[in-house]
């Protein structure tokens, strides 16, 4: 599966658009872009995910670049209970029969401030 | 429908002991693995399954058992407890382990292990 780079961290204000870059220029033509989110030490948590079509559900929407090497993550209000580690990962769409193992990186740690 | 399901969420062994984290899931999923995070780290994979009675390793398989006699459950055992097995533990599974496509992952809340 294809690496991905992200900034370390970012702030955001209340009540405004948060955009959460992604590098991933070596990704290949069937493996997916997904975003999952860690609030404070809980379990990660799905938020969206796309191959590429820009895609929207109610939590986020996802932006990919016409090459698919980048995407932005946008959350359109962000709210303090926003505040957590934002993950960009890209995985193969089908078993090449190993592990379906998600690749967690360390991920962009969002604040948003009141 | 529970989710995913861990016990305990914090535990403190001793050096030498052995334990077992639990794990369900009742979405009727194939695919079952454990992760370990440690401070300031991304999740590494340490075994997983794709259905009952098939197992296999992750990335940091050591000193960690596993076994998968249902599809509801899979326990993690830790076989002589070491303090670099502090870490807290995620349980994961998804539907299909052969379609990655949309398959979305779902996560337990962790167990917190600390081993003095």
């Amino acid at each position: 599966d294809a690496k991905t780079t992200q900034p370390p961290s970012m702030d955001c204000a209340e009540g405004r658009a948060a955009n959460l870059p992604c590098n991933h220029s070596t990704i290949s033509g069937n493996e997916y872009v997904y975003w999952y989110r860690q609030i404070h030490s809980q379990g990660p948590q799905y938020i969206i995910h796309g191959l590429k079509n820009n895609e929207t559900n109610e939590m986020a929407s996802l932006i990919i670049t016409e090459d698919r090497k980048s995407s932005t993550l946008i959350l359109p209000h962000a709210t303090l209970r926003d505040t957590a580690v934002y993950y960009c990962i890209v995985e193969r769409s089908i078993s090449s029969g190993s592990a379906r193992q998600l690749t967690f990186g360390s991920g962009t740690q969002l604040t948003v401030l009141p | 429908n529970a989710g995913v399901t861990q016990t305990p969420k914090f535990q403190v062994l001793k050096t030498g002991q052995s334990m077992t984290l639990q794990c369900a899931q009742d979405m009727n999923h194939e695919y079952m693995s454990w992760y370990r995070q440690d401070p300031g780290m991304g999740l590494r994979l340490i075994h997983y399954s794709v259905g009952a009675g098939i197992t296999d390793q992750g990335e940091v398989p050591n000193g960690y058992n596993v076994s998968r006699s249902t599809t509801e459950d899979f326990p993690l055992r830790l076989l002589s407890a070491a303090p670099s097995q502090t870490s807290v533990y995620f349980c994961a599974s998804s539907y299909s382990w052969t379609d990655f496509s949309g398959n979305t992952i779902y996560f337990g809340e962790g167990s917190w292990l600390t081993v003095v």
